[in-house]
């Protein structure tokens, strides 16, 4: 599987806007950019997915570079509630998509 | 809106015992998996699951493990003779036709003593 490379952490204000960068520079072209994030004792939960233009949905939206070497997850305004691991994940469009998890970026919300 | 269900929400059992994680996944999902994740490590695929047959299996899914849905709603993983190196949470998941979107259930925390 295509590997994906996250930071660790990082630290946001609460109702500022986060950018979450994901770089994965061996991203074949049939390889779909999925975005999920993991709650405080939580199981993990979808947050977006693409595979070249950019989208947006009623949690994030997710900017993806035109070689699509990297990509951005924008969470408009942070709340508390969004405190979690964001993890960055490619899977191929066939097959029954399993997913392989990082170690992803831990998000920190600050009130 | 439509959920993964799990149960038990919390299993303890002693080392060489079987167990069996049980999970509903949403009712017309096609595709069901199970991961696991051991304390402060990341999440792990274990094994998919499609048309009543296994899709495909990490190295984790050996001989002791086995999945099953033995009806139109249940999808269970189960272990043989568990170690203590099975202690971690599990979870299941399912998704329908859409690729990414997969919905994990709550967990179930496996304690082997």
């Amino acid at each position: 599987d295509a590997k994906t490379t996250q930071p660790n952490s990082m630290e946001s204000n609460e109702e500022e806007p986060v950018h979450l960068p994901c770089n994965h520079s061996t991203i074949s072209g049939t390889d779909y950019i999925h975005w999920y994030r993991q709650l405080p004792s939580q199981g993990p939960e979808y947050v977006i997915h693409g595979l070249t233009s950019n989208v947006n949905n009623r949690m994030a939206s997710l900017a993806i570079a035109e070689d699509r070497k990297s990509s951005t997850l924008i969470l408009h305004r942070a709340t508390l509630r969004d405190a979690a691991v964001y993890y960055c994940i490619l899977r191929d469009s066939g097959g029954a998509n399993n997913l392989f998890f990082g170690t992803g970026t831990r998000l920190t919300v600050i009130p | 809106e439509p959920e993964v269900t799990q149960t038990p929400s919390h299993q303890v059992t002693q080392m060489g015992q079987e167990v069996i994680l049980r999970c509903v996944p949403i009712s017309n999902h096609l595709y069901f998996y199970w991961y696991r994740q051991i304390l402060g490590q990341k999440v792990e695929f274990l094994v998919s699951f499609y048309n009543n047959e296994i899709s495909e299996k990490s190295e984790i899914f050996d001989d002791q493990f086995s999945v099953e849905r033995p009806d139109g709603s249940n999808f269970t993983l189960k272990i043989r003779s568990t170690k203590l190196e099975d202690s971690a949470m599990y979870f299941c998941a399912s998704r329908g036709l859409v690729v990414g979107e997969q919905y994990f259930g709550p967990g179930t925390r496996l304690t082997v003593t």
